[in-house]
């Protein structure tokens, strides 16, 4: 079946510094990613979606300049979470949509997650 | 906007029994409903899938049906495991913007089977 990674899948950083999150689909073409946040005992929550070749859409009240997201190629994604304070140490999960114009089954396949931890 | 609910939050039973899970969802215009699996601290295992125009999905001990009309949603466990043990995650995708969908999660339903 279709798989996606993430990597790192644990990262731990000081107040302040940049954290790059990569979620690749492995075994298809994905026009369609996106990213979710997950708080300890809580639900996910959609933060953004990214479509290859264009800009995110960003959910309402996540911050454009503080998680930046990339989707420059069909297989992979990216997420950045710059200057990161200790309130954005969470799990985050991506998940990417196989793109039904390549035969693909327009199904999304979720990731592993990534937990940040920012000290 | 579409909200899920998933009632109970938490759930114990001893090991087999047979068990529901239910799932509740505002948004009629649904293209799916998923149940997800979640161990703690790991990412979401797709357990079944439900397009709108089925009634209902079965995977070895797991049924999940689907009601567009009422807006719900059940994860019928049969002769439950202590493996089971899990949070259970239903999401329903709908329409977001043009031609674009997105999933909404529930909480999700915390189950504790015990042996």
């Amino acid at each position: 079946g279709a798989v996606v990674s993430q990597h790192p899948s644990w990262v731990i950083c000081k107040s302040g510094t940049s954290v790059k999150i990569e979620c690749r689909s492995l075994d298809f073409q994905a026009t369609t990613m996106f990213w979710y946040r997950q708080f300890p005992k809580q639900s996910l929550m959609l933060m953004a979606t990214s479509n290859e070749g264009s800009k995110a859409t960003y959910e309402q009240g996540v911050e454009k300049d503080k998680f930046l997201i990339n989707h420059a190629s069909l297989t992979l994604s990216t997420l950045t979470v710059t200057s990161a304070h200790p309130e954005d140490s969470s799990f985050y999960i991506c998940s990417a949509r196989e793109d039904p114009r390549t035969g693909g089954t327009d199904t999304q396949y979720f990731g592993p997650g990534t937990r940040l931890t920012v000290l | 906007k579409q909200e899920v609910t998933q009632i109970p939050a938490a759930l114990s039973v001893p090991e087999g029994e047979n068990l529901v899970l239910n799932c509740s969802f505002t948004d009629s215009a649904i293209y799916n409903l998923q149940w997800f699996r979640q161990d703690p601290g790991k990412g979401l295992t797709s357990l079944l899938l439900i397009q709108s125009s089925q009634r209902e999905q079965t995977s070895g001990r797991l049924n999940a049906s689907l009601d567009k009309s009422s807006g719900r949603s059940t994860l019928y466990i049969a002769a439950s495991q202590p493996g089971d043990s899990a949070t259970y995650l239903c999401a329903e995708e709908c329409p977001y913007s043009g031609s674009a969908r997105q999933l909404t999660f529930g909480s999700g339903t915390q189950l504790t089977v015990l042996p």
